[in-house]
């Protein structure tokens, strides 16, 4: 079945300095979604990305949905603390299915 | 504060016992659905509901039995489960089945579930 990787794992980044998280999946995505899950909390829905090359922004934060609609990243500029958290990206099983979520990556930001 | 409140918020259970997680939503959606997440795994979707039907079931255990009565509230009961059941189990809705519509999911707080 269809799996989403995400890398890395997990990141630790000074305050100040830029994060880039990728997601990537076995299978063509008709779409694809982020989420972010700040410690000890429940994940709560960022963004949806569903044209190939799609980018879309979020103040600091820059979504991208590869060509090929098997990749996806966020980047954040210039990372505050309230950024802490796992990011996750989600998107269907197969056309129609329901989502499947990859591992996340977990941001810790140093002040 | 998601329009999904979960109760109870923590639950520590005996191997023995039986118990329930609840799950009700306020934003007039038509799926909820049940997910596991552990230290070591990602979220794992558990069951899906569409409009009180149970639409998805992804092999998961008969110690866990769903419920769903309407389309606002989501049961999860429990019996005889083993300590690699601990985990937080996330309630979630959306507008309509997210694989057909592409709609976000909206969580709640989740019950975190010690089994001793």
């Amino acid at each position: 079945g269809q799996q989403v990787m995400q890398i890395p794992q997990y990141q630790h980044v000074q305050e100040g300095e830029d994060f880039t998280t990728y997601c990537n999946s076995s299978t063509t995505l008709s779409n694809i979604q982020w989420y972010k899950q700040r410690p000890g909390g429940h994940p709560v829905f960022l963004i949806q990305l569903v044209k190939s090359g799609e980018v879309k922004k979020q103040k600091r934060l820059t979504f991208q949905f590869g060509e090929a609609k098997k990749n996806s990243s966020l980047h954040i500029t210039a990372t505050q603390t309230t950024d802490v958290g796992t990011y996750f990206c989600a998107g269907p099983r197969n056309y129609g299915q329901n989502f499947v979520f990859g591992p996340g990556t977990r941001l810790s930001v140093l002040p | 504060e998601t329009g999904v409140t979960q109760t109870p918020r923590h639950l520590v259970m005996g191997m023995t016992n039986k118990k329930s997680l609840k799950c009700e939503q306020h934003l007039g959606h038509n799926a909820m659905y049940w997910y596991k997440q552990s230290a070591k795994k990602p979220l794992e979707l558990m069951f899906v509901y569409n409009f009180k039907e149970q639409t998805e079931n992804n092999s998961v255990p008969s110690r866990f039995s769903p419920e769903c009565p309407n389309s606002s509230h989501l049961f999860l009961h429990l019996h005889t489960l083993q300590p690699e059941d601990s985990a937080l189990y996330l309630c979630a809705s959306s507008q309509d089945v997210q694989g057909l519509s592409n709609t976000e999911a909206f969580f709640g707080q989740g019950t975190r579930l010690t089994v001793v």
